[in-house]
């Protein structure tokens, strides 16, 4: 099983749409979780922090499921500056307390109008 | 304004050649990190640095090199040994490094080409 894995896509939705996409990780020591976009030919940006409870922003709603160790991402009421991909981060230990982040290889969602 | 900056925007390397990658933050982070990400693929660690004057082989670190001499600062250098360059180089900062629930911010990245 590879550490972090995403389905690449493409998601090809319409404007409005609810979109979700899901994650698995394989190490289940894993302790933190992130939801990063990243647009085409630019730098990853955070999008969102992963609770163990769940967490929500605005459109986007993110949940963790340890027990089966995946996370997922739902974006509702989906708009065209959502085109994007989304990557799955997770953190691993990475030797003398130290923890690094494996990041998936993204989920590409295009938005259609 | 407070961010990471990288130059250059795209770099060229002829065969042989070692080339130099900057990195700067004015974000006051201990930690700061190279990435390398190849079409396709995920981000792979390069090498990362926890604090002034000490630096850790990441997951790819063959064929590179850095230092950390000031803590706004992380170049990294390609050496002629990588023998596949060619790829986008991003570098990332954090505030300690190597927390369990600490984000990473990134720097706009360099675009590496072989001649």
């Amino acid at each position: 099983r590879k550490e972090v894995e995403q389905d690449p896509g493409p998601f090809n939705v319409p404007e409005g749409a609810t979109v979700a996409f899901n994650c698995t990780y394989s190490n289940s020591a894993s302790q933190s979780f992130f939801w990063y976009r990243q647009d085409c030919r630019k730098e990853p940006k955070l999008l969102m922090s992963v609770y163990s409870s769940g967490n929500e922003d605005g459109r986007f709603t993110a949940q963790l499921n340890r027990a089966s160790q995946y996370i997922s991402l739902l974006i509702r009421d989906s708009k065209l500056s959502d085109s994007a991909t989304y990557l799955c981060v997770v953190n691993r230990y990475s030797g003398a307390g130290s923890y690094q982040l494996t990041f998936g290889k993204g989920t590409k969602l295009s938005v259609i109008p | 304004d407070g961010g990471i900056t990288q130059s250059p925007k795209y770099l060229f390397r002829k065969e042989g050649q070692n080339v130099t990658l900057s990195c700067e933050q004015n974000l006051n982070h201990d930690a700061m990190y190279w990435y390398r990400q190849d079409p396709g693929q995920g981000l792979r660690l390069i090498y990362y640095s926890q604090i002034v004057n000490d630096f850790q082989k990441g997951d790819i670190a063959e064929g590179y090199s850095v230092s950390r001499e000031k803590k706004e600062s992380f170049p990294l250098t390609v050496t002629s040994a990588q023998k596949n360059p060619t790829a986008f180089y991003l570098c990332a900062s954090s505030i300690r490094g190597g927390q369990t629930q600490e984000t990473q911010y990134f720097g706009p990245g360099t675009r590496l080409l072989v001649l």
